[in-house]
């Protein structure tokens, strides 16, 4: 257990709808940063969090957006979704002082557009 | 624009052999390679990490060669084990003031008995 905690595991919904994607940090971490994995483009960077600011943003769609609550949690919420949005989706945390051995990813969620 | 390239896609070793992963990246700001393993239905878990100022980290198994002029980084798996039998990513980042995770499309490998 990595101790970042992603709910749900699977989600299968239909195109168009929208979805709510949730990560728990490990105890102590103050970033959250969301990534997709799909198979034709590997683990590509969404949008990280900083005690509950915005502080790096990558190639996120706007039909995707993102925020970090008072007690840390992050949720990624997706609309408007289309086939091509099916991928995992991977949390991560960390202190928030640069990468290294304590940025720890969840198992994350698999969503399956339909 | 994929910033860092990895090859092989996928890899069969047998059991006790060498594995070898290739990573190039493009961006000369990238000053911390770390390698993920990945486990079916798990998320990607550090291996080992290298910074530029060194051109070998080893631990354990897991050695990271690193070529800062050819912009080139490798691992290596030396006495391959079933267990080893993962997806491996390379990844990049400027460190300092950005914590993003630029990662390489991932090398599938599969060691036999």
């Amino acid at each position: 257990d990595s101790g970042v905690t992603q709910t749900p595991k699977h989600l299968i919904t239909a195109t168009g709808q929208r979805v709510t994607l949730r990560c728990s940090p490990r105890s102590g971490d103050l970033s959250v940063y969301w990534y997709q994995q799909s198979l034709d483009q590997g683990l590509q960077f969404l949008i990280q969090y900083y005690n509950g600011e915005e502080r790096a943003k990558g190639n996120i769609l706007e039909r995707f957006s993102a925020q970090q609550f008072p007690d840390l949690h992050s949720e990624l919420n997706l609309s408007s979704l289309e086939l091509g949005d099916s991928a995992l989706y991977f949390c991560a945390s960390s202190t928030g002082q640069g990468v290294g051995p304590g940025y720890t990813f969840g198992s994350g969620t698999r969503l399956t557009v339909v | 624009q994929q910033q860092v390239k990895q090859s092989p896609q996928s890899l069969i070793v047998q059991k006790g052999g060498i594995s070898i992963i290739n990573c190039a990246y493009e961006n000369t700001a990238f000053d911390y390679f770390p390698w993920y393993q990945q486990f079916p239905g798990k998320g990607p878990a550090l291996l080992i990490a290298i910074r530029p100022d060194v051109s070998e980290k080893k631990e354990g198994r897991f050695t990271i060669s690193f070529n800062k002029s050819a912009k080139q980084f490798s691992l290596h798996i030396m006495d391959s084990q079933p267990g080893d039998s993962a997806t491996y990513f390379c990844a990049a980042t400027e460190n300092f003031g950005n914590e993003k995770l630029t990662f390489g499309t991932g090398t599938r490998l599969t060691i036999i008995p």
